[in-house]
């Protein structure tokens, strides 16, 4: 079974420019979520997708960001127009649709994303 | 979710046993304590997770205390790709899928 995938998996743009990663999760995962880590900081959650539905973006830092799921498959990530401090690393996770048990994320490799 | 408290960093020397303390001391009842380890530039792994009963599977054991507020994940015979960042986190079990919330976890590092 193939697990979570990413593209790209380095990305270098300039400063005010357009970058969209996208996210592939496990085949039949329902639960799509976005991480990201800069540079010294902790993973920081951003966003998470139940389905095509956005379940919880509070983690989104502004409006630059827009992340979008249709068709409940794979996710687009998009920083519009990109800025020095959006550099770091962005992961992707998902997992089954949760029932009595707590679910179980299982992420991707990762983004690198460096604004120059 | 509750707060967690790791070391910052440990050393192991291969082929032993690789012992990770976690404190969560405000976990509630319904707080399950997950295990997940970042190797460098790699996606943040799941290694294993437990409620109150200690869980073994192939990759490592999860103790958790009678009291349920510190746990030791066990890496038994620790190899030099197991140096990686751990990170113990706590969260609820509930009916909805939840994020995780990452601490600096510990930075251990396997020493031939």
């Amino acid at each position: 079974e193939a697990g979570v995938t990413q593209f790209p998996s380095h990305s270098v743009i300039e400063k005010g420019q357009t970058v969209t990663l996208r996210c592939d999760p496990i085949s039949g995962h329902d639960n799509l979520y976005w991480y990201r880590r800069v540079m010294g900081k902790e993973i920081k959650f951003l966003l998470h997708f139940v389905k095509e539905s956005k379940q919880d973006e509070s983690g989104m830092p502004n409006n630059r960001f827009l992340a979008e799921r249709t068709g409940g498959t794979y996710s687009t990530l998009k920083v519009q127009p990109a800025e020095l401090e959006d550099s770091g690393v962005y992961f992707c996770a998902s997992s089954l649709l949760a029932g009595v048990h707590t679910d179980t994320q299982y992420f991707g490799p990762g983004t690198r994303l460096t604004v120059l | 979710d509750a707060k967690t408290t790791q070391p910052p960093s440990m050393d192991c020397a291969e082929g032993r046993a690789a012992n990770l303390p976690c404190n969560h001391s405000t976990i509630s009842g319904n707080e399950y304590v997950y295990w997940y380890r970042q190797i460098h530039s790699q996606g943040p792994q799941y290694i294993i997770h437990g409620l109150k009963n200690n869980e073994t599977n192939e990759m490592a054991s999860l103790i958790i205390t009678e009291d349920r507020k510190s746990s030791t994940l066990i890496l038994p015979h620790a190899t030099l790709r197991d140096t990686a960042v751990y990170y113990c986190i706590v969260r609820v079990a509930s009916g909805s899928a939840r994020q995780l919330t990452f601490g600096s976890g510990t930075q251990l590092t396997v020493l031939p």
